[in-house]
């Protein structure tokens, strides 16, 4: 069974851009959700889907967004981009019918804003 | 509110055994994992423990006792490449599939 993929793997935008980043879970899985990485901050949850709905959100701006279409796949888009948005981002997919599941990473897109 | 600590830091030696401990406070205690992450990669599930004890999976083993909010990830007969991030992460209730990481334990297998 294939993993959890993500596209682009990498990607240089600048300030003021928007991005949009994609994420394909593995196969049967229904929930997505989305972290950002960086150095300082360590892994912080950005927000999940389930069954094309958020289901949970964290503390991020409202430049952050997202949405998860009807084959679970699932898109998250950054607007007006910030020094400070440079980092890796990470989905990760899960069955999400119970909440002992367990998530598995896709290898993430390293966002670089200059 | 929620706060999970781990050291930011660990060096074994190749062959020893090592643990890496993780304290968490969060508000409705739903589950417990931890994560590898080896350099430029993506984070690898090792191990869930949501009741009190330890899970044992070959190599590894994960410990938990919710009444101290304490975790420890036991690594045995270290190789190198074990060297590598070990994230804790907490599910809290009605939080769906969110997952609050520490910051990570940086592990430094040595010959």
């Amino acid at each position: 069974k294939a993993g959890v993929t993500q596209t682009p793997r990498y990607l240089i935008k600048t300030r003021g851009q928007q991005v949009t980043l994609s994420c394909s879970p593995i196969s049967g899985h229904r929930s997505v959700s989305w972290y950002q990485q960086t150095p300082g901050q360590g892994l912080q949850f950005l927000f999940e889907y389930f069954s094309e709905t958020q289901r949970n959100k964290g503390n991020f701006p409202g430049r952050f967004s997202g949405r998860q279409f009807s084959n679970s796949r699932s898109e998250m888009n950054v607007s007006t981009l910030e020094l400070g948005d440079s980092a890796l981002y990470l989905c990760a997919s899960s069955l999400g019918g119970s909440s002992t599941d367990t998530q598995y990473f896709g290898p993430g897109t390293r966002l670089t804003v200059l | 509110g929620q706060n999970i600590d781990q050291p930011t830091e660990m060096t074994a030696t190749e062959g020893a055994i090592v643990q890496i401990n993780c304290t968490y406070q969060t508000s409705g205690f739903n589950g417990l994992f931890w994560y590898q992450q080896h350099a430029g990669e993506a984070p690898t599930f090792l191990s869930y423990n949501v009741l009190d004890g330890l899970e044992e999976k070959g190599r590894f083993s994960s410990f938990l006792s919710r009444s101290k909010g304490y975790s420890y990830l036991l690594l045995k007969e270290l190789q190198m490449k074990d060297s590598a991030s070990y994230l804790c992460a907490v599910r809290e209730w009605d939080q769906g599939g969110k997952l609050i990481f520490g910051q990570g334990t940086e592990l430094s297998v040595k010959p």
